[in-house]
């Protein structure tokens, strides 16, 4: 059974730093990861999408990283600002209906 | 163009009642699935569509959990005689690659509270 895991659980950095946030997955045979925000109470917003053929994606400030061999992606925020204050989801693609199966999220504050 | 939608926003039941969840996908989008966010188990899979392909059930947590996709497009989410652990928000997601290898968009979700 896959199972995702994501640290650190929270995070707080000021404005303007870069950050990177940690997931790690214990079966390699995925199909894709994505990477989710979420704000409270609301749904979840897609960043990034990797397939499993790739090694990363960027938009914008956001890059994300995948190394299927290892297990591991990581999400890099540059230049972060409050507006990115949300929970970050990793969730990875697979299993016989290629369900996404979620870590537990890292809760990001930017202070201003 | 739309994204995908889901009603009620919020639902409380009592106890022992049935309840349905809609969920309206993106148009053209083949592949639908169910997802529950609870405080104790996190976000989880429930059931997938895949055009007319019987449903993936493997995730429904009980007989009591069902599902319908009509004409390919909408789908209902039932919870028979419900449970107070059933309290979470029910999230919808759709995709348009065929065995859903394709991104998955989220709707906003349905809070049930079950009193």
């Amino acid at each position: 059974k896959q199972e995702v895991t994501q640290i650190p659980a929270a995070l707080s950095v000021p404005e303007g730093e870069n950050l990177v946030l940690n997931c790690s997955f214990t079966d390699s045979a995925i199909y894709n990861l994505q990477w989710f925000r979420q704000d409270p109470g609301k749904g979840l917003t897609s960043l990034l999408l990797i397939q499993s053929s790739q090694r990363e994606q960027t938009s914008g400030r956001l890059n994300a990283s995948l190394d299927k061999s290892s297990g591991r992606s990581t999400l890099y925020i540059a230049a972060s600002q409050p507006g990115d204050s949300a929970t970050y989801l990793c969730a990875v693609g697979g299993g016989s209906a290629r369900q996404l199966t979620f870590g537990s999220g890292t809760q990001l504050t930017v202070l201003p | 163009g739309a994204g995908v939608s889901q009603s009620p926003s919020n639902k409380v039941t009592e106890k022992g009642k049935d309840v349905e969840l809609r969920c309206d996908p993106i148009s053209g989008h083949t592949a639908l699935y169910w997802y529950r966010q609870s405080l104790g188990q996190g976000l989880e899979f429930l059931i997938y569509f895949q055009g007319n392909s019987a449903p993936d059930k493997s995730g429904l947590p009980s007989d009591r959990f069902s599902a319908e996709r009509t004409g390919g497009s909408v789908s209902t989410l039932t919870i028979q005689r419900t449970q107070q652990e059933d309290s979470a928000v029910y999230l919808c997601a759709s995709s348009s690659r065929t065995g859903g290898a394709g991104e998955q968009y989220f709707g906003p979700g349905t809070r049930l509270t079950v009193t």
